[in-house]
């Protein structure tokens, strides 16, 4: 089995500034990828950001980006110049052969005008 | 193509009454997925399908749970004599089984209210 572990339940952060959310996992498969989902008020949940585990370099889309640790088994997402768009709950996961998804228990992201 | 759709989106019933969820997955996609999703927590695996065959599924779906995908497309899950523990929002998701690295694309969920 795995787990998923966010430690931040909230966060906030000032309009066009930088946000670290943090996650960490654990599993003992040599093969799994870890994802950053985004999920607005009353909408459905839309993929941020995704990491192959075999891959040292750590991903980037736009503004987001991953730092990935794979020995301390940490994945925390990285949000720049943020937007009021960006507020909502973000959730990390991870999957091992997509069989199913394990997430964490959020954050809930708030940006300030 | 739409995405992922869930019908209904809300659904309010009395405890005791039998239940049943939609989902049309994205037409391409061969996996499907049930998920549970508490306020305030990340959405907990109920089961999976590739094609039409029920592949996993996970310990949270007691007996009074049932889902299927006849044909391989959509799929319903079933909530027999329900509780007000059964209440929460139930999500569905889609992906590609031959792709690992592949997101799952999922429906805006059902949400359940046993009262």
């Amino acid at each position: 089995a795995q787990t998923v572990t966010q430690s931040q339940p909230e966060m906030s952060v000032q309009e066009a500034e930088t946000v670290t959310l943090s996650c960490t996992y654990d599993t003992s498969e040599s093969d799994y990828y870890l994802f950053w989902y985004k999920q607005p008020p009353s909408r459905q949940m839309i993929l941020v950001i995704r990491q192959e585990a075999y891959k040292q370099q750590n991903a980037t889309e736009n503004r987001f980006s991953v730092n990935f640790q794979k020995a301390a088994k940490s994945f925390s997402l990285k949000i720049s110049d943020s937007q009021l768009g960006d507020a909502a709950m973000y959730f990390c996961a991870c999957s091992n052969t997509g069989n199913q998804f394990y997430f964490g228990t959020g954050t809930s992201l708030t940006v300030i005008p | 193509d739409t995405g992922v759709s869930q019908d209904p989106r809300h659904k309010i019933t009395k405890r005791g009454q039998n239940v049943t969820f939609r989902c049309d997955p994205i037409s391409e996609h061969n996996r499907l997925y049930w998920y549970r999703q508490t306020l305030g927590q990340g959405p907990e695996f109920l089961t999976y399908f590739q094609n039409e065959a029920q592949l996993e599924k996970s310990r949270l779906l007691s007996d009074r749970f049932s889902a299927e995908r006849p044909k391989g497309s959509f799929s319903t899950l079933e909530i027999q004599r329900t509780e007000q523990g059964d209440s929460a929002m139930y999500l569905c998701a889609s992906s590609l089984a031959w792709a690992f690295n592949t997101e799952a694309f999922f429906g805006q969920g059902t949400r359940l209210t046993v009262v």
